[in-house]
């Protein structure tokens, strides 16, 4: 089974920030890889797709990169509506889209 | 507008049985492969089940596998997933999920519902 990694597992950051969220992946999954957010009491939205695809919709200063093995997802300029949970997922097995622990981005 | 709702979620008791279900509207269902994912309380997202657009391929997560099904009824835009022999470690917030494609393979989850709560408890 591919097992995801997410670093760090929470982090405090003023409006203004760039902030960058890793995710590991236990072997390579190419560029199957997504990132989510999601805030409390709400559904997960799908921010990235295929590692660097940026969603329909979603804000340009979101962004990511890597393949094989790590990814990272850049808030260039964060946001107030930016404070949420953040999520790697990998779609490469079929057999289990396995999502990452989780990274909290809340207010310092 | 494209948009999922589920339903079904209540209290059951250990050993119990359910059956979840996600109406899809504002897109063309039988285009898509679907998913369930679920969040226990407190915690993240896990991934339960997927299936293809035809209904023809589906997959499961070892937490489940053997006890949940995951059916589609592509004439009623809607998606299931019948929950046997039901653990406490199964309580959680279950969301079905459209992917972007139709077989599922290697596409991202790109619509949402907003869930439905099972708990599991005697």
């Amino acid at each position: 089974d591919i097992q995801m990694t997410q670093s760090p597992s929470s982090l405090s950051a003023s409006v203004g920030d760039r902030v960058t969220i890793t995710c590991r992946a236990s072997q390579s999954i190419s560029s199957y890889l997504n990132w989510y957010q999601q805030k409390p009491g709400k559904a997960p939205k799908l921010l990235i797709y295929a590692a660097s695809s940026l969603q329909s919709g979603v804000p340009s200063r979101f962004s990511g990169s890597g393949s094989g093995t790590d990814f990272t997802l850049t808030i260039s300029s964060l946001q107030p509506e930016d404070f949420a949970t953040y999520y790697c997922q990998q779609s490469y097995s079929t057999l289990l889209f396995t999502f990452g622990p989780g990274t909290k981005v809340d207010i310092k | 507008e494209v948009q999922l709702v589920e339903s079904g979620g209540v209290v059951v008791q250990p050993g119990g049985s359910l059956r979840l279900s996600c109406a899809a509207s504002g897109f063309t269902f039988d285009d898509y492969a679907m998913h369930w994912v679920r969040q226990a309380p407190g915690k993240g997202l896990e991934w339960v089940s997927l299936i293809s657009w035809d209904g023809g391929s589906t997959y499961y997560a070892d937490s489940v596998k053997g006890r949940f099904t995951i059916s589609r009824d592509n004439s009623k835009n809607s998606l299931y997933l019948q929950m046997n022999s039901l653990r406490a470690e199964d309580t959680a917030l279950y969301y079905c999920a459209k992917a972007s494609e139709g077989s599922g393979s290697y596409a991202p989850m790109d619509v949402w519902g907003k869930g439905t709560t099972v708990t599991v408890s005697s």
